[in-house]
């Protein structure tokens, strides 16, 4: 069975602080593996990643795909509190329409 | 807002009540999916159409649920006889068409059965 799995679940930083995401992934056919910020309610797009060793990049925020290891990680520097979220992962198959999200890393900034 | 909009943003019911949320999606968006979220998890899919054909059902979804998108545009999900393991949020989300995976989600309908 298709499976994501993001580390850490959770992490608590200061302001100024450089954090590193983690999403490994199972997924038969793989397609694409996105990123999305959730704040409250609607997940907002960070990234979509497709192929291996691209840095895709948005201001303080990147992330990068591993297609031989079968992970991706998303890094943030100088973080701000308005960066404290809980980060999704999802990876895409091509041979089915939804698309399997981990269960989020729950990041927290303090001032 | 040409957003994706869900209504309504709260819903409490009792035990054995149906319900039924809506969702429009953006407005040249002909796919649509619904997702349903509880505490600590990600997004779990539930269903996906393609305007108005239904194409894809999750195995988990039981059949107390049922959605609709009967002109290709806005959809509805119906849960009947709810349980409070249906408590959730819901969350609907679009896309543009083949090859297009970037979901664009509203902000969902939290549901409370007691």
């Amino acid at each position: 069975e298709d499976k994501v799995v993001q580390s850490p679940l959770s992490l608590v930083v200061h302001e100024g602080d450089t954090v590193t995401l983690n999403c490994s992934y199972e997924v038969t056919n793989f397609r694409s593996l996105l990123w999305y910020k959730q704040e409250k309610k609607a997940p907002t797009f960070l990234f979509m990643l497709t192929s291996s060793g691209i840095e895709k990049k948005s201001g303080r925020l990147s992330s990068i795909l591993d297609k031989k290891e079968l992970f991706s990680i998303l890094n943030i520097t100088a973080t701000q509190t308005g960066d404290s979220a809980v980060y999704l992962c999802a990876v895409k198959a091509t041979n089915n329409n939804d698309m399997r999200f981990g269960a989020g890393t729950r990041l927290t900034v303090k001032p | 807002d040409t957003g994706v909009s869900q209504d309504p943003r709260h819903k409490i019911t009792k035990r054995g009540q149906n319900v039924t949320f809506r969702c429009d999606p953006i407005s040249e968006h002909n796919r649509l999916y619904w997702y349903r979220q509880t505490l600590g998890q990600g997004p779990e899919f539930l269903t996906y159409f393609q305007n108005e054909a239904q194409l894809e059902k999750s195995r988990l979804l039981s059949d107390r649920f049922s959605a609709e998108r009967p002109k290709g545009s806005f959809s509805t999900l119906e849960i009947q006889r709810t349980e409070q393991g249906d408590s959730a949020m819901y969350l609907c989300a679009s896309s543009l068409g083949p090859n297009n995976e970037k979901l664009f989600f509203g902000s969902g309908t939290q549901l409370s059965v007691l």
